[in-house]
């Protein structure tokens, strides 16, 4: 059974300041990976999904990779800022078509 | 705007009762799913839909039931067998199930 660990479960930076959050599985058998934001008490917000043919996405200030042998994904943020404060999620599609979900990174991006 | 709509935002169940929570899309999407989260859990799917008239249960779906009657509506409701029904529950929506998944605002159920 698919398991998705994203770590570290909270994350507090100064503004303007590179990031990297951590996703890993342990199927390695997904069809995509995709990142999510999600605002307190709001829906989730699509990212970037990463095809399992696709190394990496890139948009605006935000990069994710895939490494599929490793069981790994990042979610790289460029200066970051006050309004990146959220909670990112990361989750796999593998072969029944259901998206598995970690539990997320809160992100805290101090002025 | 094209979009995904729940609704009511918060939503009270007393004891024993039955309650119904509306999921609309105008996204003309043929895949919709029902998620709950809990605080510090991801999300888990309860039930998802991959077409009119068809539903699939998800991983814990004891305690509910949904219809899908028209491709833009998933309404779901959570029953008196839920027996710890107090979450943030999210419905999402995609073109199909390989495709990405459009969420909407989420409705919060609480009991009284």
């Amino acid at each position: 059974k698919q398991e998705v660990t994203q770590i570290p479960a909270a994350l507090s930076v100064p503004e303007g300041e590179n990031l990297v959050l951590n996703c890993s599985f342990t199927d390695s058998a997904i069809y995509n990976l995709q990142w999510f934001r999600q605002d307190p008490g709001k829906g989730l917000t699509s990212l970037l999904l990463i095809q399992s043919s696709q190394r990496e996405q890139t948009s605006g200030r935000l990069n994710a990779s895939l490494d599929k042998s490793s069981g790994r994904s990042t979610l790289y943020i460029a200066a970051s800022q006050p309004g990146d404060s959220a909670t990112y999620l990361c989750a796999t599609l593998g072969g029944q078509g259901n998206l598995i979900f970690g539990k997320g990174t809160k992100l805290s991006v101090k002025p | 705007d094209g979009g995904i709509t729940q609704s009511p935002k918060y939503l009270f169940r007393k004891e024993g009762q039955n309650v119904t929570l509306s999921c609309e899309q105008n996204l003309n999407h043929d895949a919709m799913y029902w998620y709950r989260q809990d605080p510090g859990q991801g999300l888990r799917l309860i039930y998802y839909s991959q077409i009119v008239n068809d539903f699939q249960k998800g991983d814990i779906a004891e305690g509910y039931s949904v219809s899908r009657e028209k491709k833009e509506s998933f309404p779901l409701t959570v029953t008196s067998a839920q027996k710890n029904p107090t979450a943030f529950y999210l419905c999402a929506s995609s073109i199909s199930r390989a495709e990405t998944q459009y969420f909407g605002p989420g409705t919060r159920l609480l009991v009284l």
